[in-house]
């Protein structure tokens, strides 16, 4: 399995109040995405990251920003949080040797907003 | 926007069957990812293919372009597959990240 860390792995937190979650990654992997999971939706894209301080918008991007100033890290932040941002959330990585884009997912997140 | 599709959403068979779980899309892709989430939560790559056909012990992938279609298949299929199965698309050449069905949930009774 690919060496990907997510923290913390539960959270509970209150509406209004910022919240940051962080993945690691050991594989020196170049490219670096967020995702949230939500029923009836399934997977959707947050953000993603092509490189340190290179990072660009997702499909459900409003209310999240990031930050990726090392290749391992990559981090996401909610500036105050909402119900509706109750999920789980998983980082993922990619491109590693050569051209080969295929994803390998961090354990999740669960956020409970309350 | 890609829509990726999904059939069935859920299936339950008997252990030992012949199992398909069939994706579409409607945008030309790059790549197609076949992917496996547990209950527990962790999501494993099966498989991402291009074109034709691929085979990991039991189970087997195949993509159609022209018909912007793919299948997996599981051969004698057992308990131990029960699981989610999610197809995701990449329609962005590889970085910008994937698009993803709702999942097919699947149940192997013994």
């Amino acid at each position: 399995d690919a060496g990907i860390t997510q923290s913390p792995r539960h959270k509970v937190t209150e509406t209004g109040t910022p919240v940051t979650l962080r993945c690691h990654q050991t594989e020196n992997h170049r490219y670096m995405y967020w995702y949230r999971q939500d029923p009836g939706h399934g997977l959707r894209l947050i953000h993603y990251s092509y490189g340190v301080k290179d990072t660009d918008k997702g499909e459900v991007s409003d209310g999240y920003s990031v930050s990726r100033s090392k290749t391992e890290d990559f981090l996401l932040t909610l500036e105050s949080a909402t119900s509706s941002q109750t999920s789980v959330y998983f980082c993922a990585i990619s491109g590693g040797s050569g051209r080969n884009y295929e994803q390998y997912f961090g354990p999740g997140t669960r956020l409970t907003v309350t | 926007k890609n829509e990726v599709e999904q059939s069935p959403q859920n299936l339950t068979a008997q252990e030992g069957e012949f199992i398909t779980i069939n994706c579409s899309y409607s945008v030309g892709i790059s790549a197609l990812h076949w992917l496996q989430q547990h209950p527990g939560g962790g999501i494993v790559s099966l498989f991402m293919l291009s074109s034709g056909k691929k085979k990991h012990g039991r189970l087997i992938a195949t993509i159609n372009i022209q018909e912007k279609h793919s299948s997996l298949h599981i051969t004698a299929s057992h308990p131990r597959d029960s699981a989610v199965y999610i197809c995701a698309v990449d329609s962005g050449g590889g970085a910008d990240g994937l698009t993803f069905g709702k999942g097919t949930h699947l149940i192997i009774q013994p």
